[in-house]
């Protein structure tokens, strides 16, 4: 079945860690996304990358970093997590022509 | 950067009722969704509309988006419409995009 898969759905980590969210389309879409979600502030953009190879910063890009090797992959990294990153991660993706996008089922990342 | 506001921030509903929901945003964009926020946390499209009117089913939207807004219509609620309802716009600024989101309006429909 065609869509985006995010991995793992949920983790708790030792303050101080190194984590990578990992997010798989498989709907040769160009543009990728990583969000966060926090109570009251709705959904965030951490990163971007508009095709294969290019990235950009959100609106909290801090203490975050991803890559875009492939169309496919988009993988998020935490170099050192702190309390303040728990949060729900959402991945999503849209295509060039059609930019509806769709979003991945969500990572409940907990740091303690 | 662009400012996306929806309204009410909340709503509770008797089971049948009509609503409408609003969402404002501050510059041109090229791109609008609803989404759905289930209970579960999973983030489920409504509808893809920068402009027009489009339904399905109990559900149907507008944008006009020369007046920087968009509306979403549910008719003839049920329980299952619960959830948080989130309004998402894109621009086209400088070589990037950015799908930007309001902070959502919570429904809670009760029997």
């Amino acid at each position: 079945i065609a869509g985006i898969t995010q991995a793992p759905t949920s983790q708790i980590l030792a303050a101080g860690r190194r984590m990578t969210l990992r997010c798989t389309q498989d709907m040769r879409h160009n543009a990728m996304y990583w969000y966060r979600q926090d109570l009251g502030l709705g959904l965030r953009l951490i990163h971007y990358s508009n095709t294969a190879g290019t990235t950009g910063k959100g609106e909290v890009p801090d203490g975050y970093s991803v890559s875009r090797a492939n169309t496919d992959d988009f993988p998020l990294t935490l170099a050192s997590a702190v309390p303040s990153q728990t949060s729900v991660y959402f991945c999503a993706s849209s295509g060039q022509e059609n930019t509806e996008a769709f979003f991945g089922q969500g990572t409940r990342l907990t740091v303690v | 950067g662009i400012q996306v506001e929806q309204s009410p921030p909340d709503l509770i509903l008797q089971e049948g009722a009509n609503s409408t929901l609003r969402c404002n945003f501050s510059d041109s964009v090229n791109n609008l969704q609803w989404f759905h926020q289930n209970p579960w946390g999973q983030l489920i499209n409504l509808f893809y509309i920068p402009s027009g009117t489009k339904q399905n089913g109990r559900l149907s939207a507008t944008t006009v988006a020369t007046e920087r807004y968009s509306l979403l219509y549910i008719s003839s609620s049920q329980t299952t419409d619960s959830g948080v309802y989130f309004c998402a716009v894109e621009t086209f600024k400088g070589g990037s995009e950015k799908l930007v989101f309001g902070k959502g309006m919570k429904l809670t429909v009760n029997p």
